[in-house]
């Protein structure tokens, strides 16, 4: 989920678990969409992507799914590892201008306990 | 290593200065875009530049300026600084436009006291 003020939501998984983090956007006139990994004391990192034609893409141990409906979305991570301990956020993106103009989510903390 | 370069590091000074922060984008990248990481705001985009020009302008504040050099560099230039200003600075590269992957520097961490 998405958090409020000064405190991010945290998800807390036992290493081998599959994890889930949510994403609500709020502009109906965004079409793309990037997930973002940054760990601690580092530069947020491109973990996958996908546009409103598609409704689910798959990277390695990872999925996007896409609910334009309800505008959410979701990243699934299969097998969750310690090094995937870090903040994940979701960005949407909407045109503008012949560019795109990406607004972020505030993050979900993922703890991976070994 | 993303190869996305930012200097300085670390920038500490005082309310009413200016400073400026600076970010190479990977080797041929022709874009560039700045973020500001606060705790109250979250990541925040401010502005990007394709090949020296301005593109998209995000929540950037008159205070803030920035520009693209022939070289591709980019500066951001923060003035009348206030305490609020404390924030990580990120600049990010891509080949053109913001679809394709953005490569994120590793910061600048400003803070004003």
């Amino acid at each position: 989920g998405e958090s409020v003020g000064l405190h991010l939501p945290t998800l807390s998984v036992q290493e081998g678990d599959n994890s889930i983090i949510n994403c609500a956007y709020s502009n109906s006139a965004s079409d793309y969409f990037i997930w973002y990994k940054q760990e601690s004391g580092k530069g947020p990192q491109f973990i996958i992507d996908i546009r409103s034609n598609m409704d689910k893409r798959q990277g390695q141990r990872v999925t996007v799914l896409l609910n334009k409906t309800v505008k959410h979305l979701s990243l699934q991570i299969a097998a969750t590892q310690p090094g995937d301990s870090a903040v994940y956020f979701c960005a949407e993106n909407r045109g503008e201008g012949g560019s795109y103009i990406p607004t972020f989510g505030r993050g979900t903390s993922l703890i991976v306990h070994p | 290593d993303s190869g996305v370069t930012q200097t300085p590091k670390h920038l500490i000074t005082a309310t009413g200065q200016r400073v400026t922060l600076r970010c190479s984008p990977r080797s041929g990248d022709l874009s560039v875009y700045w973020y500001q990481q606060s705790l109250d705001q979250g990541l925040q985009f401010l502005i990007q530049y394709y090949n020296g020009e301005e593109r998209a302008k995000g929540n950037i504040l008159e205070r803030f300026s920035a520009q693209q050099f022939p070289d591709l560099h980019s500066e951001l230039n923060l003035s009348s600084l206030e305490l609020g200003d404390s924030a990580l600075y990120f600049c990010a590269s891509t080949l053109a436009g913001v679809e394709e992957t953005q490569y994120f520097g590793p910061g600048t961490r400003l803070l004003v006291l």
